[in-house]
């Protein structure tokens, strides 16, 4: 099983509508976990951490659920500006690259 | 400086070439990564650099791949004798301390690499 696991779409979502996609992780020692955003030809940029209580970012929200060991996404009000591939980290204690994981990403296209 | 540093953007080598990717970090980020992401794959960690501490190597593919890191700033990745497979879009990473909880990574714009 992979260490962190996504869908890598690609989603196809119209403008205004609701997305969201999730991340699975397979180290139950886990500690800390993140979504970055990827634009096409671009590096990763940290999108938000995301909270054991859940944690809320303008139209982005981020859920942890450590019993079932996935984290979510959730974007309200898709705008055209919200393409681009999602990348889930996650952060292991002991792992190498200071136990960080990606996942490979989830490629959203938002259309008009 | 303000933000991750890498040169040079792009390189175009011949196979059997050594090339040299330099990263500077954010000033005073004391943890350095290095990746490499090739088309439509994710992220593959290659090295991982704290402090003083001896460097995690762990993701160098071959031995035909060395970093070294100076004065706890600039970082150089190496890579000699390229081949066709090294083609790829090289990431430079830093944070302000490694092994933290919610401290993510700033990246730089990458080196993207091709081998011909």
């Amino acid at each position: 099983r992979k260490e962190v696991e996504q869908d890598p779409g690609p989603f196809n979502v119209p403008e205004g509508a609701t997305v969201a996609f999730n991340c699975t992780y397979s180290n139950s020692a886990s500690q800390s976990f993140f979504w970055y955003r990827q634009d096409c030809r671009k590096e990763p940029k940290l999108l938000m951490s995301v909270y054991s209580s859940g944690n809320e970012d303008g139209r982005f929200t981020a859920q942890l659920n450590r019993a079932s060991q996935y984290i979510s996404l959730l974007i309200r009000d898709s705008k055209l500006s919200d393409s681009a591939t999602y990348l889930c980290v996650v952060r292991t204690v002991g792992g190498g690259a200071d136990g960080l994981t990606f996942g490979k990403g989830t490629h959203l296209i938002i259309q008009p | 400086g303000a933000g991750v540093s890498q040169s040079p953007s792009n390189k175009v080598t011949e196979k059997g070439k050594d090339v040299e990717l330099r990263c500077d970090p954010i000033s005073g980020h004391t943890a350095l990564y290095w990746y490499r992401q090739s088309l439509g794959q994710g992220l593959e960690f290659l090295i991982y650099f704290q402090g003083n501490s001896a460097p995690d190597k762990s993701g160098l593919p071959s031995d035909r791949f060395s970093a070294e890191r100076t004065g706890g700033s600039v970082s150089t990745l190496t890579i000699q004798r390229t081949q066709q497979e090294d083609s790829a879009v090289y990431l430079c990473a830093s944070s302000p301390r490694g092994g933290g909880t919610n401290y993510g990574y700033t990246f730089g714009s990458g080196t993207r690499l091709t081998v011909v």
